[in-house]
């Protein structure tokens, strides 16, 4: 079992969507969790952290946590074309700050 | 302007030559971090450091060495010994010290190999 896991995709949605993407974690103890966003040929470029169970809102981007389930999740609204990028879930491990990386969802949003 | 830089943006190396590539913070992070990236894959953790002096191997140190002699500064030297060096190579850096903190990438050097 890969320790995050995520959908590889891609994930598309229409313009103006909901676009949802889903990440799971195996060590039961990890305790923040962070969205970063990666266009093709560029660096990852933090959206969202998270470090409590329930929903956290950024503008038109929300994460969900749900520790019991070891489920991270991001949610966009009104989903734009430069939306279109890959997706990576990243967990902190417990005891370090190391990063366990996904590998990450594409997404891709149509005109 | 407060930031990650690496250089170069793109490397070319021969076989058998050891390439270095360079990473500078000035955004006064004690911890820096080098990954790498292979397409279809995620970061995978290459070497770490969380102080000046020190540093530890990551998931996949073999065939890479580094140093880390200044704050600012945490250069990765690809050796000879590293069979498959061909990737993006993502250099990070974080304040430290709280499960909260978070870690920003520099922009990435492109490796290929001759």
């Amino acid at each position: 079992q890969k320790e995050v896991e995520q959908n590889s995709g891609p994930l598309s949605v229409p313009e103006g969507a909901i676009a949802s993407l889903n990440c799971t974690y195996s060590d039961r103890g990890s305790q923040s969790f962070f969205w970063y966003r990666q266009y093709s040929g560029k660096s990852p470029e933090l959206i969202m952290s998270i470090y409590s169970n329930g929903d956290k809102e950024d503008g038109r981007f929300t994460a969900q946590l749900n520790k019991a389930s070891q489920y991270v999740s991001l949610l966009i609204r009104d989903s734009q074309p430069s939306d279109s990028a890959t997706y990576l879930c990243a967990v902190r491990n417990t005891g370090f700050q190391k990063l366990v990386f996904g590998t990450g969802t594409r997404l891709l949003v149509s005109p | 302007d407060g930031g990650i830089t690496q250089s170069p943006k793109y490397l070319f190396r021969k076989e058998g030559q050891n390439v270095t590539l360079s990473c500078e913070q000035n955004l006064n992070h004690d911890a820096m971090y080098w990954y790498r990236q292979d397409p279809g894959q995620g970061l995978r953790l290459i070497y770490y450091s969380q102080i000046v002096n020190d540093f530890q191997k990551g998931d996949i140190a073999e065939g890479y060495s580094v140093s880390r002699e200044k704050k600012e500064s945490f250069p990765l030297t690809v050796t000879s010994a590293q069979k498959n060096p061909t990737a993006f190579y993502l250099c990070a850096s974080s304040m430290g010290g709280t499960f909260q903190e978070t870690q920003y990438f520099g922009p990435g050097t492109r490796l290929l190999v001759l």
